[in-house]
């Protein structure tokens, strides 16, 4: 049962322009969603969260958003750059007590000059 | 670099054998997490310590175990090994149990089982 979905396995886009990655959860009792970027052979880093009590977070080129009603998250990468290419994956938990995080099964985001 | 520290890179083995996974936190974290990415999945959460005690177990095998010690490293055990065993494992660390500690992940151990 994947709790946390990413749909799409890939998305190609041209620098400067944004990028939008995607992620569906089933679970309502998930409150902490988080995204993570990974480069090839190194672990998957932190990026942005966001608490169910918000639906928009904001940091520097990345914004978080929240539509609980819809169970969807989505990371706006504005400007993408060619080092933003790398796989993103989102990731949700609930927040309380200890943090076992569910990962979606990501997406690669390949931004091109 | 996150400041998480796994040994060894790259791990080769036969099926049936036994192998051990070394995990070292930051600096100040207490808590220790586990995870496993097979082939294009997720990572799947293991098990979680803190401070030396088992906190939270997701989907981790009976075969698998893990411990962490008093100098806060913890060590992944995994015996009679599968193909399907084959996979890179994550280990994390965060300063506290959970809320909304960040976790800061070490770059992997890339396990094949022949």
């Amino acid at each position: 049962d994947q709790q946390v979905k990413q749909n799409s396995p890939s998305l190609s886009v041209q620098e400067g322009r944004i990028s939008i990655l995607n992620c569906d959860y089933t679970n309502s009792m998930f409150d902490y969603f988080l995204w993570y970027k990974k480069y090839p052979a190194e672990g998957p880093t932190f990026l942005i969260s966001i608490s169910s009590i918000k639906d928009k977070n904001e940091d520097g080129r990345f914004t978080v958003f929240l539509n609980k009603s819809a169970k969807h998250l989505s990371l706006h990468i504005v400007p993408s750059q060619p080092g933003d290419s790398a796989v993103y994956f989102c990731a949700a938990s609930r927040g309380t007590g200890f943090q076992k995080l569910v990962f979606g099964t990501g997406t690669r985001l390949l931004v091109s000059p | 670099d996150s400041g998480v520290t796994q040994t060894p890179k790259h791990l080769i083995t036969a099926t049936g054998q036994r192998v051990t996974l070394r995990c070292s936190p930051r600096s100040g974290d207490l808590s220790v997490y586990w995870y496993q990415q097979s082939l294009d999945q997720g990572l799947q959460f293991l098990i979680q310590y803190y401070n030396g005690e088992e906190r939270a177990k997701g989907n981790i095998l009976e075969r698998f175990s893990a411990q962490q010690f008093p100098d806060l490293h913890s060590e992944l055990n995994l015996s009679s090994l599968e193909l399907g065993d084959s996979a890179l494992y994550f280990c994390a660390s965060s300063v506290d149990v959970g809320g909304t500690d960040t976790q800061y992940f070490g770059p992997g151990t890339r396990l094949t089982v022949l």
